[in-house]
């Protein structure tokens, strides 16, 4: 019962790489989302998807590409990293419902380094 | 105005005290409320929902206040594993974002001996 994974769980890379980030889950969730969370920021939504082939923006996408071909995967992938861009990426998702039952299960998250 | 705004502490509480951790939120047409908390280096994890009417689990007791934008978690009997984080979360139910949470930035708990 792995729930919600993340990989890597640590990754460095240089100013203008392309970098990918994989989240997987077990639950067949509707929604998925991607978080960044900085000092002094919190928790900032960068994309979300509210089923596969269905993704949208959220407060901070600029930088930032989804997918979701597949209802269990949404990689996150940064076109070319920026130093701004060196965060903890958390990945969430949710079951589709009222909003009553809104409960979001994170993953483990995703230490990035860009130099 | 920030959407959701939470004093940042640190709150640094002997073992058996009882704390209080207030919220605001700014949109009135938010619509479902939480606390989730967060270990250093960890996932944040849903703590408790929070209802109209006050709710309490435990030791723990949220209250929402509707009218003033307002909810309050309340730990009672303080103990060292509730040293975290302890994040505000309100729910985006409006445009086309239903579902979506805002999250505060945190309360810091730190329980001492």
């Amino acid at each position: 019962d792995a729930g919600i994974t993340q990989s890597p769980r640590y990754k460095i890379t240089e100013t203008g790489r392309q970098v990918t980030l994989m989240c997987h889950q077990t639950w067949s969730h509707s929604y998925m989302f991607w978080y960044r969370q900085d000092l002094g920021h919190g928790l900032r939504l960068i994309y979300y998807s509210a089923a596969a082939d269905i993704t949208d923006k959220g407060e901070v996408p600029d930088g930032y590409v989804v997918s979701r071909s597949k209802t269990e995967n949404f990689p996150l992938t940064l076109e070319s990293a920026t130093r701004s861009q060196t965060s903890v990426y958390f990945c969430a998702s949710r079951a589709s419902g009222t909003l009553s039952y809104n409960e979001q299960f994170f993953g483990p998250g995703t230490r990035l380094t860009v130099l | 105005r920030k959407e959701v705004e939470q004093d940042p502490g640190p709150f640094n509480v002997p073992e058996g005290a009882t704390v209080a951790f207030n919220c605001t939120y700014s949109n009135s047409a938010s619509q479902s409320f939480f606390w989730y908390r967060q270990d250093c280096r960890k996932e944040p994890k849903l703590l408790m929902s929070v209802y109209s009417s006050g709710n309490e689990d435990g030791r723990f007791t949220a209250q929402l206040n509707r009218a003033s934008q307002y909810i309050s978690l309340l730990i009672r009997d303080s103990k060292l594993s509730d040293s975290a984080t302890y994040l505000c979360v309100v729910n985006m139910n409006y445009g086309g974002s239903q579902g979506n949470l805002i999250f505060g930035k945190g309360t810091k708990l730190s329980v001492k001996p």
